[in-house]
């Protein structure tokens, strides 16, 4: 059971939006930034955006980030099928004083 | 480049411990701090625990306190955990990750190591 929350899976046509939602609580997601990561099978997660709504060097604008309260979502714009992977929201937890993550979303495009 | 560069595969029985290697490159060493998150197959994430390479400080989750050490050879750019008690359900893949001390991002990872417990 992961500290955050998200959906196991989401789906999409090509071209499409789909969102994804990570939700936490005061301690984590409430008190610091969230930043998500894409994963490929077999491969090693990579920083998608970092501080709840920035995208490092060399991630296209169609991802975006952001935050409220106690959740984060990632937004994916004009879908392709090469974003199809493994999706993974993160922060520090104040009370744990640990790192926690999303348990992962799987995101199909159809 | 920045790189992280990890040890190969190791199968091991219940019990034994195993440790792994994280050779970094192309940043200094001492300005990050060093994390170790696994991911068992099919599974999620799972952070595990940071050691600053500076003064060799760490802290780890608390499910794996008094099984799990961090270290580092500064010398040799390198950060080592190594798992002690091997059960079964830590059959997973182990990632080194750089984070900087503060309210910042995993931003390069390792490309991960296949621990397998099996007796």
């Amino acid at each position: 059971q992961s500290i955050l929350t998200q959906p196991p899976s989401v789906s999409a046509a090509p071209g499409q939006k789909v969102t994804i939602s990570c939700s936490g609580s005061s301690s984590n997601i409430g008190r610091n930034v969230v930043s998500w990561y894409q994963q490929f099978p077999r491969t090693a997660p990579k920083l998608l955006i970092y501080e709840n709504n920035k995208r490092p060097s060399g991630i296209p604008d169609r991802f975006s980030g952001s935050r409220s309260g106690t959740s984060a979502t990632l937004a994916i714009t004009g879908l392709q099928t090469g974003d199809e992977a493994d999706y993974y929201c993160a922060t520090w937890d104040s009370s744990l004083v640990e790192g926690v993550f999303g348990g992962g979303t799987k995101l199909t495009v159809l | 480049q920045i790189q992280l560069m990890q040890s190969g595969a190791e199968v091991k029985k219940p019990g034994a411990s195993v440790k792994v290697s994280c050779r970094t490159s192309g940043y200094t060493f001492n300005n990050y701090f060093m994390h170790w998150v696994r991911q068992a197959p099919g599974q999620g994430l799972e952070w595990m625990g940071w050691m600053n390479p500076n003064i060799g400080g760490t802290n780890s989750a608390q499910k794996f306190q008094g099984r799990v050490t961090m270290t580092r050879d500064p010398s040799k750019n390198t950060a080592y955990m190594e798992l002690s008690n091997l059960r079964s359900d830590d059959t997973a893949i182990y990632f080194c990750v750089r984070r900087r001390s503060g309210d910042y991002p995993f931003d390069y990872w390792g490309q991960g190591t296949l621990v397998t417990v099996s007796s």
